[in-house]
């Protein structure tokens, strides 16, 4: 079965630095898909960044970038120069099987705060 | 504006009743996924439909219905059988070349 794991239930980072939240994955099938997804406090999910389990190189976008490790089945996201909007639920998901329709299976989430 | 509204926001209903939740995209978009998220948890699929009258069970689909008469619609209903209903629900839909879900603002259902 299909599984993601975030460990890390919250997070603090100063404005301005660097940040990493952790996600790995289990998945028996060796064509996947993994998102992160952020979530404010109104609810919405917002999609972050995709990285497909075939992509070389780790997806970018902006200030956010997929720290991808196939052979350590991790998919961590970066958030560079963080600002005070950043603070958030994070989710990381995988994309299930397409004979399920391509569900998202999700992590429970990192709540991330950015002090000022 | 594309996008997929949800309506209404904030819902209450006595234990008992059936409750129906709005989902409406115009992103012309195939599928459609129904979420649910309890507080602090992962959002965990419910149903979900690939194409117009045709629609498949998630992960916990005990206590829940749908239908998909329009590409556009894809309303949920609660029902009186879903032992634990409160919970803030998530509508989301994808293009056929899309990997990644759009979803909508969610509505939060509390059943007293």
């Amino acid at each position: 079965a299909q599984k993601i794991t975030q460990t890390q239930p919250g997070m603090f980072v100063q404005e301005k630095e660097a940040v990493t939240l952790d996600c790995t994955y289990d998945t028996s099938d060796q064509s996947y898909g993994l998102f992160w997804y952020k979530q404010p406090s109104s609810g919405e999910m917002i999609f972050l960044i995709y990285q497909g389990s075939y992509d070389e190189q780790n997806a970018t976008e902006g200030r956010y970038s997929l720290n991808f490790q196939k052979a350590r089945k991790s998919a961590n996201l970066v958030i560079s120069a963080s600002q005070l909007g950043d603070s958030a639920m994070y989710f990381c998901a995988m994309r299930g099987p397409w004979g399920q329709g391509g569900k998202l299976i999700f992590g429970q989430g990192t709540e991330l705060s950015v002090k000022p | 504006d594309g996008g997929i509204t949800q309506s209404p926001k904030y819902l209450f209903r006595k234990e008992g009743q059936n409750v129906t939740l709005s989902c409406e995209q115009n992103l012309n978009h195939d599928a459609m996924y129904w979420y649910r998220q309890d507080p602090g948890q992962g959002l965990r699929l419910i149903y979900y439909s690939q194409i117009v009258n045709d629609f498949q069970k998630g992960d916990i689909a005990e206590g829940y219905s749908v239908s998909r008469e329009k590409k556009e619609s894809f309303p949920l209903t609660v029902t009186s059988a879903q032992k634990n209903p409160t919970a803030f629900y998530l509508c989301a839909s994808r293009g056929g070349l899309d990997y990644e879900q759009y979803f909508g603002p969610g509505t939060r259902l509390t059943v007293t």
